[in-house]
């Protein structure tokens, strides 16, 4: 089956503490992305990845690190996660430029 | 500044009756526009996606219209039915020079058909 995995899907934390959030599609889609949602301000884009190697900034990169090492996985990484990190996380990959995006399950965290 | 609206309220319909969402947006001028379909507690699904000269875009219930002048796009679902009750986003695309791409998403409208 065609799928976006991320895990894990629920994770309480404390502040400071490193965190990895791991991504993988089997698509085999050249792009992928980060997105964090809130209530009131909608999905954000956290980081882009258009191929192995390459990524760029989205929209609210701050306190976030991600790696594309191979085409199908794209972890997110909070280096020392702040109360302000809590949110639902969704990683996403697309098989074009504009094209769909097809979105993970998602990842509901909570620093403390 | 930049900024994407959709209806914060909920939209409650009958069954059977057209629902109309709307996506307004200032100062932005994106090369694609596209709708997405989220469930509580689950992924954004992609419904439909429309270029800037495009006008219009039909799949099965599902019809889209992208007026750049306007900066509107209206989402349509005919003959809606309970199973259609969720919430509905649209995503601004915009090309960047570097080869990606950038979505940027509205915070969605929640529609609800009763019975």
């Amino acid at each position: 089956e065609a799928q976006v995995t991320q895990n894990p899907r629920y994770l309480i934390t404390v502040t400071g503490k490193k965190l990895t959030v791991t991504c993988s599609q089997n698509m085999n889609h050249e792009y992928m992305s980060w997105y964090r949602q809130d209530p009131g301000l909608g999905l954000r884009q956290i980081y882009y990845s258009m191929n192995v190697e390459v990524t760029d900034k989205g929209d609210v990169p701050e306190g976030y690190k991600v790696s594309r090492k191979e085409k199908r996985n794209f972890p997110l990484i909070l280096e020392s996660p702040s109360p302000n990190q809590t949110s639902l996380y969704f990683c996403a990959s697309s098989p074009h430029r504009v094209g769909e995006q097809y979105f993970g399950p998602g990842t509901r965290l909570t620093v403390t | 500044s930049q900024k994407i609206e959709q209806n914060s309220e909920a939209l409650n319909i009958q069954e059977g009756k057209t629902a109309t969402l709307t996506c307004n947006y200032t100062n932005y001028s994106p090369a694609y526009l596209q709708w997405y379909r989220q469930d509580p507690g689950r992924g954004p699904v992609f419904l439909l996606l429309i270029r800037e000269n495009e006008k219009e875009k039909r799949k099965e219930r599902l019809k889209v219209t992208f007026d750049t002048t306007l900066k509107q796009s209206l989402f349509h679902i005919t003959a809606s039915q309970p199973a259609d009750s969720a919430t509905y986003l649209c995503a601004l695309v915009f090309i960047l020079t570097g080869g990606g791409n950038k979505l940027t998403f509205g915070t969605g409208t929640q529609l609800k058909v009763e019975l």
